[in-house]
């Protein structure tokens, strides 16, 4: 059971290279998450999807895609990235009602772009 | 529009310098609130999970409670291990999780 896995955990790009962060999680979770934390601004909501097939604008959907592939997949897409796209991104599971009710999150993808 | 807004920003205490901090929130129809704690260069770490007004839930030296507009963590006694970023998040209806900017907490020995 390896949770909630992230790739890749550290990537550079140049302005306008496009890239995608995949996002797995093996617990059968209905909610998937793309959040990015920036220093002292929290984690920003990027998209979301409440169950598979559905995905929904978050704080911050600008410049981002996301695709839910599947009930285990959920990936972050950059077309064209910008230094102002720099940060680290958390991919997070929800299994709705249940023990705890939380939230399980990837290690994260340091990204930084030039 | 739904909104979490965490206070202060940062906090240093002494050890065993009892305090709380505070989020403050607006959502359309609560599903729960939750706090995590965060260590520099790593993910959020789970603590607790609040449903309703009046609710409360404790660990070690950390208690939580629950209004209808706010949610309080209590720190007792803390110790320098406690130092972290304190992080506050609401469920809406519709299944988004937002969260606050967080509250950095230092503990001086």
């Amino acid at each position: 059971n390896a949770g909630v896995t992230q790739t890749p955990k550290f990537q550079v790009l140049k302005t306008g290279q496009s890239m995608t962060l995949q996002c797995a999680q093996d617990m059968n979770h209905n909610s998937m998450y793309w959040y990015r934390q920036d220093p002292g601004m929290g984690l920003r909501l990027i998209y979301y999807s409440a169950s598979e097939g559905t995905t929904d604008k978050g704080e911050v959907p600008n410049g981002y895609n996301v695709s839910r592939l599947n009930k285990r997949e959920f990936s972050l897409r950059l077309e064209s990235a910008a230094p102002s796209q720099t940060s680290v991104y958390f991919c997070a599971s929800h299994g709705g009602a249940g023990v705890g009710n939380e939230q399980f999150f990837g290690p994260g993808t340091r990204l930084t772009v030039l | 529009e739904d909104q979490v807004t965490q206070s202060p920003e940062a906090l240093r205490l002494q050890e065993g310098e009892s305090s709380s901090l505070n989020c403050s929130y607006t959502v359309s129809g609560l599903r729960g609130l939750f706090w995590y704690r965060q260590d520099p260069g790593k993910g959020p770490e789970f603590l607790f999970t609040l449903y309703s007004a009046g609710e409360e839930k404790e660990k070690e030296r950390l208690k939580a409670t629950l209004t209808k507009k706010e949610s309080f963590l209590h720190i007792t006694a803390p110790k320098p291990e406690d130092s972290a970023t304190y992080l506050c998040a609401v469920r809406s209806r519709d299944d988004k999780i937002i969260f606050g900017k967080g509250t950095r907490l230092h503990i001086l020995p």
